[in-house]
């Protein structure tokens, strides 16, 4: 079936643009993440949902940084003002039912260039 | 301040050798293991996982080792084959916390070579 996917796969913007991530999770699945991984680093957590609530926001880097998620499904994340420090590979992962020991599935990423 | 550590940026092996990728963590709440591995201009794939009840978890030619006290935990891939060179990332949670948040550390880029 069709796996997680994520929109746009790349994304070049100037400095102080709002840019809106968009992850579409496997159907069906009620837990999503999103993380990112900038340049030479592991990936970082950003924020998660289980259905259209978000329980854990303790990732977001700063109050620029928000998301959503409607229907229990698609997930926008929001960067406004965007700064060069926010360029980064933005992924979502989604997982049924959300436990933490569910694996978690990987869409391909956005990658975020902030000129 | 990192919780999950893979001190190894790179790691080269010969087709048919085994692979060893090792990773330390911190954070004693860290019950859960993963390892991903992750090709070019995709997303992580899962590969493996151990429980902190277990010490060892075999998957065909990956396992697992995980040592408690030592905080550390090693991927073993035997044989090594070309299609295996990608990044791979050790990750951690906290079962306790009842759900997945996963600390990744920064991976370490296999290159098995024919």
């Amino acid at each position: 079936g069709a796996g997680v996917s994520q929109s746009p796969s790349n994304k070049v913007t100037e400095k102080g643009k709002d840019v809106e991530l968009r992850c579409d999770p496997i159907s069906g699945h009620t837990a999503l993440y999103w993380y990112r991984q900038s340049l030479g680093q592991g990936l970082e957590f950003l924020i998660y949902f289980q259905g259209n609530s978000a329980p854990d926001k303790s990732g977001l880097p700063s109050d620029r940084f928000s998301a959503e998620r409607t229907g229990g499904s698609v997930s926008t994340l929001t960067i406004q003002r965007t700064q060069q420090e926010d360029s980064a590979v933005y992924l979502c992962a989604s997982s049924f039912p959300g436990l933490s020991t569910d694996t978690q599935y990987f869409g391909p990423g956005t990658r975020l260039t902030v000129l | 301040d990192q919780q999950v550590k893979q001190n190894s940026p790179s790691l080269s092996v010969q087709e048919g050798r085994i692979s060893i990728l090792n990773c330390d963590y911190t954070n004693s709440m860290f019950d859960y293991f993963l390892w991903y591995k992750k090709y070019p201009a995709e997303g992580p794939t899962f590969l493996i996982s151990i429980s902190s009840i277990k010490d060892k978890n075999e998957d065909g030619r990956f396992t697992v080792f995980l040592n408690k006290s030592a905080k550390h935990l090693s991927l073993h891939i035997v044989p090594s084959q070309p299609g295996d060179s990608a990044v791979y990332f050790c990750a951690a949670s906290a079962i306790s916390s009842g759900y997945s948040t996963l600390t990744f550390g920064k991976g370490t880029m296999l290159l098995v070579s024919p």
